[in-house]
């Protein structure tokens, strides 16, 4: 069974950057035809796509956070990575890892999510 | 404001079916399939439809469909552990990116 777990620091202060590490176990992040992207979800609100990673080191941005955003990936570590820059207190939000198959027309999805973690932007 | 549009909130009563929309355009639901994803009190999602497939686990009373460029998940026989917020995704061509719908909320009475 894949599971996909977030880590990394819960409060980050303002105009820092935000980093976040995804470790992915019970599966290769190496396999062909899946994405690993993250998705977030500011308190009360719905989920917002950052961005995704194909294993090659391929990425896709949200346009809105393109400019703040790099994803990079580790396959020896089967682990992929989120770095948010010169973030503010609207970057406060659950941050999920999860994977997507490849989207075709009759496949787009994210089939395994992480359980998520808070990251509060404050001083 | 999302690129894909759901209704904000939806009840129903135990028994009933209830059909929750999702609508894009040409370049995103008219071209791709669609995830339906399952959010109970702000837990992680969980995926209930992809295109319309259901994932293992997931009760046969979720059913998916699409017309042109809006998608649809159907709940036949509304349960009380169906209450949750309900959100939709696909790819976007036109700007490279996953969209995704605002989330519906749904109740059962």
């Amino acid at each position: 069974q894949l599971q996909l777990q977030e880590s990394g620091p819960g409060l980050v202060k303002p105009s820092e950057t935000l980093s976040l590490t995804c470790t992915v176990s019970g599966g290769s992040i190496s396999s062909s035809n899946y994405y690993w992207g993250w998705i977030r979800q500011p308190p009360g609100k719905g989920l917002e796509w950052i961005g995704s990673i194909y294993y090659s080191g391929s990425t896709y941005y949200n346009p809105s956070l393109k400019s703040r955003v790099t994803i990079s990936v580790n396959t020896s570590k089967n682990q992929f990575s989120l770095k948010l820059s010169s973030v503010t207190a609207a970057d406060t939000a659950v941050y999920y890892c999860a994977r997507r198959v490849a989207c075709s027309t009759t496949r787009c999805y994210f089939d395994y999510w992480g359980q998520g973690t808070l990251v509060t932007v404050s001083s | 404001q999302s690129a894909l549009t759901q209704e904000a909130s939806v009840s129903g009563t135990v028994g009933q079916k209830v059909t929750l929309s999702c609508t894009g355009n040409s370049n995103n639901i008219g071209s791709y399939a669609v995830g339906w994803y399952q959010q109970i009190s702000h837990g992680a999602p969980k995926t209930v439809m992809f295109g319309n497939s259901l994932p293992s686990g997931i009760p046969d009373r979720f059913s998916g469909s699409k017309s042109g460029t809006t998608a649809s998940l159907t709940i036949s026989g509304l349960q009380p552990e169906d209450e949750a917020d309900y959100y939709c995704s696909t790819w976007d061509y036109s700007v490279s990116a996953v969209v995704f719908g605002g989330g519906t909320k749904l109740t059962v009475l």
